[in-house]
């Protein structure tokens, strides 16, 4: 079964530093999301992206983070100046143009800052 | 008041026990309805979606009630393996296509042996 997957799946940094964090969507998936969950804390959304774009983000999402999908499989996401509160698990999610909206999501990758 | 809201638990029911979970959501023109599975430090699992007419999936049972914004999950014959967060997750509507899901906080099940 095909399944989304994220690399690393445990990153540390110092604050201040620059993190990108990688995924590979559900090949025949066309939107792709980002999403964080604080420890003990729901999961959040941060951004999604279509066609190429961002399509929708949320408050979370300023402007120390970016989303590319810089070929046809990659999508990542950076973080450009951590802060300890970036402190999380980040999870990718994908899904096809369906009407369920059914989201698929990949293992996460925890992210460590000190 | 949370976009939505379920009751944290924890529940700690024996191995057999049929165990309800309850969800609301304040947004009245949401249009999708999900129950996921998180088990500890792992990625959230899609249970099953939920239909105003109800569906059932072997043991589980999901129902939505639009009308008081009311979402439910029941679990029959509970196994050791159910042991996880629940989560209740709703996709709002929103300007843009890609629907994000807004998540609740989450119902803790433990069956006990």
């Amino acid at each position: 079964e095909p399944e989304v997957t994220q690399t690393p799946s445990h990153q540390v940094t110092q604050m201040g530093q620059e993190v990108i964090l990688r995924c590979v969507p559900i090949s025949n998936h066309l939107y792709f999301y980002w999403y964080r969950q604080i420890l003990g804390q729901k999961v959040e959304f941060l951004v999604s992206f279509y066609n190429n774009e961002i399509s929708e983000k949320s408050e979370i999402f300023d402007d120390q983070f970016s989303v590319e999908r810089p070929d046809g499989s990659n999508f990542t996401l950076k973080i450009r100046s951590t802060k300890l509160e970036d402190s999380a698990m980040y999870f990718c999610a994908s899904r096809t143009e369906t009407s369920d909206y059914e989201q698929y999501f990949g293992p996460g990758t925890r992210l460590t800052v000190t | 008041r949370k976009e939505v809201e379920q009751d944290p638990g924890p529940f700690n029911v024996p191995e057999g026990a049929t165990v309800a979970f309850n969800c609301t959501y304040s947004n009245s023109a949401s249009q999708s309805f999900f129950w996921y599975r998180q088990d500890c430090r792992k990625e959230p699992k899609l249970l099953m979606s939920v239909y105003s007419s109800g569906n059932e999936d072997g043991r589980f049972t999901a129902q939505l009630n639009r009308a008081s914004q009311y979402i439910s999950l029941l679990i029959r014959d509970s196994k050791l393996s159910d042991s996880a967060t629940y989560l209740c997750v709703v996709n709002l509507v929103s300007s843009g296509s890609a629907r994000q899901l807004t998540f609740g906080s989450g119902t803790q099940l433990t069956v006990l042996p």
